[in-house]
């Protein structure tokens, strides 16, 4: 019973272009997402938000909408360097309680 | 203080031994929390700490499993009688007052039972 699912295992993107990776979630009390992104070997690193009552959060070359209707949500990287090449795991928590981790994306980003 | 420290970094055991893994957050935050993480798989929650009170165990955490945050500050997490479907990275987080979610992970234990 996955609440929290991200359906690419993978997505290669030219160096330059956009990034967008996807998540669907199945709990609607959800009211906090998250993206963390994780390279090898290191523990995963918060990258950028969403509180429910959103629909948009930027932080520099990294954005997130929020589709709350759809259940699903987005991570934007415009433009995509080298160094995004990574893991990125959407993760969502119902009322600042712990969060549930879809299974991650791995980027890459091609030269 | 750099971040939220894990020790060790890697541990192999022989089944029916028992391990334990330390934890130090980041010092000011208030949260501290353990998930497990297997190959191909997303994180999974295991257990938080609020200061010393544990307040929410997964139905994953079975018997054999026990964590502790004695002092409010470090936490260890101990497993008895591992079993090879332990082998997995145990990753700490914690997170500020502010902020219930857990912000910062540390870089995990990685075990492995032969």
């Amino acid at each position: 019973d996955q609440q929290v699912k991200q359906n690419s295992p993978s997505l290669s993107v030219q160096e330059g272009r956009i990034s967008i990776l996807n998540c669907d979630y199945t709990n609607s009390m959800f009211d906090y997402f998250l993206w963390y992104k994780k390279y090898p070997a290191e523990g995963p690193t918060f990258l950028i938000s969403i509180s429910s009552i959103k629909d948009k959060n930027e932080d520099g070359r990294f954005t997130v909408f929020l589709n709350k209707s759809a259940k699903h949500l987005s991570l934007h990287i415009v433009p995509s360097q080298p160094g995004d090449s990574a893991v990125y795991f959407c993760a969502a928590s119902e009322s600042d309680d712990k969060i549930i981790f879809g299974k991650g994306t791995r980027l890459h980003i091609l030269p | 203080d750099t971040g939220v420290s894990q020790d060790p970094r890697h541990k192999i055991t022989k089944r029916g031994q028992n391990v334990t893994f330390r934890c130090d957050p980041i010092s000011e935050h208030n949260r501290l929390y353990w998930y497990r993480q297997t190959l191909g798989q997303g994180p999974e929650f295991l257990t938080y700490f609020q200061n010393e009170a544990q307040l929410e165990k997964s139905r994953l955490l079975s018997d054999r499993f026990s964590a502790e945050r004695p002092k409010g500050s470090f936490s260890t997490l101990e497993i008895q009688r591992t079993e090879q479907g332990d082998s997995a990275m145990y990753l700490c987080a914690s997170s500020p007052p502010i902020s219930g979610v857990p912000r910062v992970f540390g870089s995990g234990t990685q075990l492995s039972v032969l």
